[in-house]
């Protein structure tokens, strides 16, 4: 079974700028989640998206954006791109989304960087 | 506020040495806990998970990791290491308010090199 794609693998834009990434979940999973790693806050959670609908949200501003298709694929849109928004974005699927004891199985990362 | 801290930043240790990788959390309600390995330039693979139960858990690769709730600690261990097992570690938890929803919270990482 293939694992959690992303794509693009790497990324460089511009401040202001936006971008669209992309994640395909193992076949079969329903719940998604996105995370951000930087060296300086590690990783934190972005949101996480289930049958279509968003049930969970970290604290980040709202340039930060994302959505689920009926076939689970995920993508996250960043508006207005800072230089903060530099990180190891890494999105990670699990099964049912049902339980908290399901593995999150995570995707290789789209590496942005803003210029 | 619920947090999870990995003691050691950077842990170098010489080829099939035993080595400790050191966690504690703090939550106010039960936690489920786990540990990612992160090699260079990949995601995060599962090492091992906590659930309930014994609890000494056995993962991949060797390691295994035991709970301890009156230290609130999560400690991964390895008898012997080899030079593949350099990466970064992260240990995590995911906090039970008694629903199905909830975000992996994530320790600032420990950076394994072994020496040969």
């Amino acid at each position: 079974k293939a694992g959690v794609t992303q794509t693009p693998r790497y990324l460089i834009k511009t401040r202001g700028q936006q971008v669209t990434l992309s994640c395909s979940p193992i076949s079969g999973h329903r719940s998604v989640s996105w995370y951000q790693q930087t060296p300086g806050q590690g990783l934190q959670f972005l949101f996480e998206y289930f049958s279509e609908t968003q049930r969970n949200k970290g604290n980040f501003p709202g340039r930060f954006s994302g959505r689920q298709f009926s076939n689970s694929r995920s993508e996250m849109n960043v508006s207005t791109l800072e230089l903060g928004d530099s990180a190891l974005y890494l999105c990670a699927s699990s099964a049912a989304g049902r339980s908290l004891q399901e593995t999150q199985y995570f995707g290789p990362g789209t590496r942005l960087l803003v210029l | 506020a619920q947090s999870v801290t990995q003691l050691d930043s950077q842990v170098p240790v010489f080829e099939e040495a035993p080595v400790e990788l050191r966690c504690n959390y703090s939550s106010s309600v039960s936690v489920y806990l786990f540990w990612y390995v992160q090699y260079p330039n990949q995601g995060l693979q599962l090492l091992l998970k906590y659930l309930s139960g014994s609890t000494l858990v056995k993962g991949i690769n060797g390691f295994e990791a035991e709970f301890n709730k009156s230290q609130t600690s999560f400690h991964l261990r390895k008898p012997s290491v080899h030079i593949s097992d350099t990466a970064e570690y992260f240990c995590a938890v995911r906090l039970n308010y008694g629903g199905s929803q909830g975000n992996l919270i994530f320790g600032k990482g420990t950076k394994l090199s072994v020496k040969p």
